[in-house]
C-alpha cells in the first residue's frame, strides 16, 4: 500500500463548476501538505501548502487537512478550461524534507 | 521570473549506454533535489543536495546512478548502464533556506530507453 493515495480521474467538469480533490495518506508523521498543479510536459508548480490541520483559502482554491482522518481536500471553484490539468498531492515530515507524492488526479474542464 | 534550468529536454538512448541530465536551479537556492517521475504517478526523489552535500540518496540506485553538486551550485545526474525500467520524466526542483516548504520544479527531462 501506498504512503498516499489519490484516485488517478480523470475528472471532467463543466466551466464555472466546482472541482473536488483529495488525497489519503497513512503516515502520521507528516506536518507539510501541499498540491501541485502539473500540464503536460511540464514540472509541478506549487500551488499551495498547509501546515497541519485546518483549512487554507487564495482566490478559487481552497485547501483543507484533516490529519485525525489523513485525509486532505483541494477545492478550485468556479473552474476554468486553464485549470485543466494533473493535480499532485504532497507531503512531507517537515520543511526541507523529501516529499512523498499521490499519484495525480487528471482534470478536464471542458468550455 | 527565475527558473530551475534543466538539459536536455528529451533524451533517447538504447540500454546499456550512458546517460546524463543537467539542472541549474534559481541562483541563491541552497537545496537541491532529483526526482523521477513515471508515467502515471508521482515523482518520487533520488537524491537530495544541501549545497554541495548529499542530505538524502536513500532511494539513489547507486549501482547505476550517481549525482554530484560539486560547487553547491548547479548538479548532474548520470544513469551507467541505462535500462529499459529508467525510462521516465527527470525533474530537478530546488528550494531556499528560508522558504523550505516551496519548492521550485524545471520542466524535466523526458528519457526514453530503447
Amino acid at each position: 500500500q501506498k504512503e498516499v493515495e489519490q484516485d488517478p480521474g480523470p475528472l471532467s467538469v463543466p466551466e464555472g463548476a466546482i472541482v473536488s480533490l483529495n488525497c489519503t495518506y497513512s503516515n502520521s508523521a507528516f506536518q507539510y501538505f501541499m498540491w501541485y498543479r502539473q500540464y503536460s510536459r511540464k514540472g509541478p508548480e506549487l500551488l499551495m501548502y498547509t501546515y497541519s490541520s485546518g483549512n487554507k483559502e487564495d482566490g478559487r482554491f481552497t485547501a483543507q487537512v484533516d490529519k485525525s482522518s489523513k485525509y486532505i481536500s483541494l477545492f478550485i471553484r468556479d473552474s476554468q478550461p486553464s485549470d485543466s490539468a494533473t493535480y499532485l498531492c504532497a507531503m512531507s515530515q517537515a520543511a526541507g524534507n523529501k516529499l512523498t507524492f499521490g499519484g495525480g488526479t487528471r482534470v478536464l474542464v471542458k468550455p | 521570473e527565475a527558473e530551475v534550468a534543466q538539459s536536455p529536454r528529451y533524451k533517447i538512448t538504447e540500454k546499456s549506454q550512458a546517460v546524463a541530465f543537467w539542472c541549474d536551479p534559481i541562483s541563491g537556492h541552497a537545496t537541491l533535489y532529483w526526482y523521477r517521475q513515471i508515467l502515471g504517478q508521482g515523482p518520487e526523489l533520488l537524491v537530495q543536495f544541501q549545497d554541495e552535500s548529499v542530505v538524502d540518496d536513500s532511494q539513489l540506485p547507486k549501482d547505476r546512478f550517481s549525482a554530484e553538486r560539486l560547487k553547491g551550485v548547479d548538479s548532474t545526474l548520470k544513469i551507467q548502464p541505462a535500462e529499459l525500467g529508467d525510462s521516465a520524466m527527470y525533474l530537478c526542483a530546488s528550494s531556499d533556506r528560508d522558504r523550505a516548504v516551496k519548492l521550485f520544479f524545471g520542466s524535466g527531462t523526458q528519457l526514453s530507453v530503447l
